[in-house]
């Protein structure tokens, strides 16, 4: 599986708009882009999964890049809820995910 | 559906004990596995299981058995715990087919200490 490169922490203010980068320059061409969240002490939740183009869902958007090298996930209007750590993950043909250490994502008032 | 469901929810154990941690899914899905989760850490995969019959290790299998005998069980043995081996312990699964193949489902996790 390729490896990511997402920054230790970001902010954000409520209401506002959250831009979590991600970078996977050796992502090849069959491996998708998937991102999870994990607030404090829960499991992780899957947000959404992508391979060439960008994606919708009710919890965010995911734009890829057209070089494939790096994504983006957007939460439209962040909420305090919405504080939580943002894994980005490169999946290749297994089965299996390799999360890395993530993004903490802290939405303020 | 509850989903996954993980107990005990926390536990404490000497070093030398042993036990089992319980996962149960019951949405039917055939790829089940167990991570375990150290402070400020990402998850590390530690056993996984395509059906029942069939695990495989996966990063961090030393310390652990698991066995798969049904489709909705995958329960996690410790034989004989090590300070190593505490964490958080999630359990996840994800369906074989279908439009979110890929997308695993994680339990609340179970918190392990050992002293």
């Amino acid at each position: 599986d390729a490896k990511t490169t997402q920054p230790t922490s970001m902010d954000c203010a409520e209401g506002r708009a959250a831009n979590l980068p991600c970078n996977h320059s050796t992502i090849s061409g069959n491996e998708y882009v998937y991102w999870y969240r994990q607030i404090h002490s829960q499991g992780p939740q899957y947000i959404i999964h992508g391979l060439k183009n960008n994606e919708t869902n009710e919890m965010a958007s995911l734009i890829i890049t057209e070089d494939r090298k790096s994504s983006t996930l957007i939460l439209p209007h962040a909420t305090l809820r919405d504080t939580a750590v943002y894994y980005c993950i490169v999946r290749g043909s297994n089965y299996k995910l390799t999360f890395g250490k993530g993004t903490l994502l802290t939405v303020n008032p | 559906n509850a989903g996954v469901t993980q107990t005990p929810k926390f536990r404490i154990l000497k070093i030398g004990q042993s036990m089992t941690l319980q996962c149960t899914q019951d949405m039917n899905h055939n790829y089940m596995y167990w991570y375990r989760q150290d402070p400020g850490m990402g998850l590390k995969l530690i056993y996984y299981s395509v059906g029942a019959g069939i695990t495989d290790k996966g990063e961090v299998p030393n310390g652990y058995n698991v066995s798969r005998s049904t489709t909705e069980d995958f329960p996690l043995r410790l034989e004989l715990a090590a300070p190593s081996q505490t964490s958080v312990y999630f359990c996840a699964s994800r369906p074989t087919l279908g439009l979110f193949q890929e997308t695993q489902y994680f339990g609340p996790g179970t918190r392990l200490l050992v002293l």
